[in-house]
């Protein structure tokens, strides 16, 4: 059974600093990893995905691949409270599914 | 290009009772995935449907079930309703090419179940 753990947080931020948000997984073999982005009371929404060691950058935000170590991650840089939300982690099985980390919630300070 | 689209987006109903939901995949998507998502929790997800064919299926009850129409529309059902299905139901549909995008998940805006 695939894994995937995120910190649940809160995690706070001042705002114009760096968030680092971390996922890891248990499963090796993924290829694929995915960042989503859920308001509260909103349905997610897909930030990135990145299926290459290294960094995959768009715009504020930089995924980070280390297959290795199992574990992907999300800078998202300069900070705006509107960054405030929950960011999902997901890895795709074999069986058509993303498996869905249970988020991490982040809070950016003015 | 219209995204997911699910109806109602709101529904209030008492325990017993049961209900349908509706969702219409992205143009072109044929895999809809279904989740259930309670405050302060991860997604839960109930179940998946490819080409009219549910492929996968989460740890729910059969009370829950699911279908999927030619047109690739799915409408999901709970049945004998209780208080602790109030969620938020989650849709979202996935594109057919291979590849890493043929995983990328697009959602709708979901629907809010309130079990009185």
């Amino acid at each position: 059974q695939k894994e995937v753990e995120q910190n649940s947080g809160p995690l706070s931020v001042p705002e114009g600093a760096i968030a680092s948000l971390n996922c890891t997984y248990s499963d090796r073999g993924s290829q694929s990893f995915f960042w989503y982005r859920q308001y509260s009371g909103k349905s997610p929404e897909l930030i990135m995905f990145i299926y290459s060691n290294g960094d995959k950058e768009d715009g504020r935000f930089t995924a980070q691949l280390n297959k290795a170590s199992q574990y992907v991650s999300l800078l998202i840089r300069d900070s705006q409270p509107s960054d405030s939300a929950t960011y999902l982690c997901a890895i795709p099985d074999s069986n058509y599914q993303l498996i869905w980390g249970a988020g991490t919630k982040l809070i950016i300070k003015p | 290009k219209a995204g997911v689209t699910q109806t109602p987006r709101y529904l209030i109903k008492t325990r017993g009772q049961q209900v349908t939901l509706s969702c219409s995949p992205i143009s072109g998507h044929r895999s809809v995935s279904w989740y259930q998502q309670t405050p302060g929790q991860g997604l839960q997800f109930l179940f998946e449907y490819f080409s009219e064919t549910q492929r996968n299926k989460g740890n729910f009850p059969g009370r829950f079930s699911g279908r999927q129409f030619s047109n690739s529309r799915s409408e999901m059902n709970v049945s004998t309703l209780e208080l602790g299905d109030s969620a938020l139901y989650l849709c979202a549909s996935s594109p057919p090419s291979s590849g890493p995008s043929t995983d990328t998940q697009y959602f709708g805006p979901g629907t809010r179940l309130t079990v009185l």
